[in-house]
């Protein structure tokens, strides 16, 4: 199985901060990932997929990058709406694989 | 506009057979490429993918739990359903089915989720 590695676990951070969260995969997923905020009770949502692509309606303030193993999502400036939590997901191989999640909680 | 939900029972007792329901709408199961995911979270807990099925019937499934999963798809009722069988308390979490859109940039990543319905183990 392909584990995926996100960091930090947590981070707490302030209005308009830029936000970055690590995602790791322990082998070469190409650009096979994707990434999903979470509110607390609510389901996952699709932020990112293909690594940098920007699903429709998802605000210009998010962004992707990464390729192999090594990927990363930015916030470039932190709005109240944006606490909550991000997962990634490898969507490379079978099992599918997510992070164990990144919460980003207000400073 | 793509919407899915899940049904099934709240409670269910250790060793029964958990079957949930993902009722979907505006998109069809017989396209090849499209398909549909479950996947689950324990509560305070990562999210883990359990079973998924294409459009054309490929199923596949989390060796983890592949000899107690079980997925299927009614194209007539616009359905998708889950069976676990033998269930036990590590088994309570919210599940999940989600759809996967076609494209190649899609392999396998899920656009649309629905709300989730919390199965709570215990006897």
């Amino acid at each position: 199985d392909i584990q995926m590695t996100q960091s930090p676990s947590s981070v707490s951070a302030s209005l308009g901060d830029r936000v970055t969260i690590t995602c790791r995969a322990s082998q070469e997923i190409g650009t096979s990932l994707a990434w999903y905020q979470q509110k607390p009770g609510k389901a996952p949502k699709l932020l990112i997929y293909a690594a940098s692509s920007l699903h429709s309606g998802v605000p210009s303030r998010f962004s992707g990058s990464g390729s192999g193993t090594d990927f990363t999502l930015t916030i470039s400036s932190l709005l109240p709406e944006d606490f909550a939590t991000y997962h990634c997901q490898q969507a490379k191989k079978f099992p599918l694989t997510f992070g164990g999640g990144t919460k980003v909680e207000i400073k | 506009q793509i919407t899915l939900k899940e049904s099934g029972p709240t409670l269910v007792k250790p060793t029964q057979t958990l079957t949930l329901a993902c009722t979907f709408s505006g998109f069809s199961l017989n396209t090849p490429g499209v398909g549909v995911g479950w996947i689950r979270q324990p509560p305070g807990k990562a999210l883990e993918w359990l079973a998924f099925i294409y459009g054309d019937d490929d199923k596949r499934y989390n060796p983890s739990l592949e000899t107690r999963v079980s997925i299927t798809k009614d194209t007539s009722k616009d359905q998708v359903v889950l069976t676990m069988t033998n269930v036990d308390p590590v088994d309570t979490a919210t599940y999940y089915c989600a759809h996967k859109p076609l494209g190649l940039l899609h392999p396998a990543d899920f656009d649309f989720w629905g709300q989730g319905t919390l199965v709570t183990v215990s006897s």
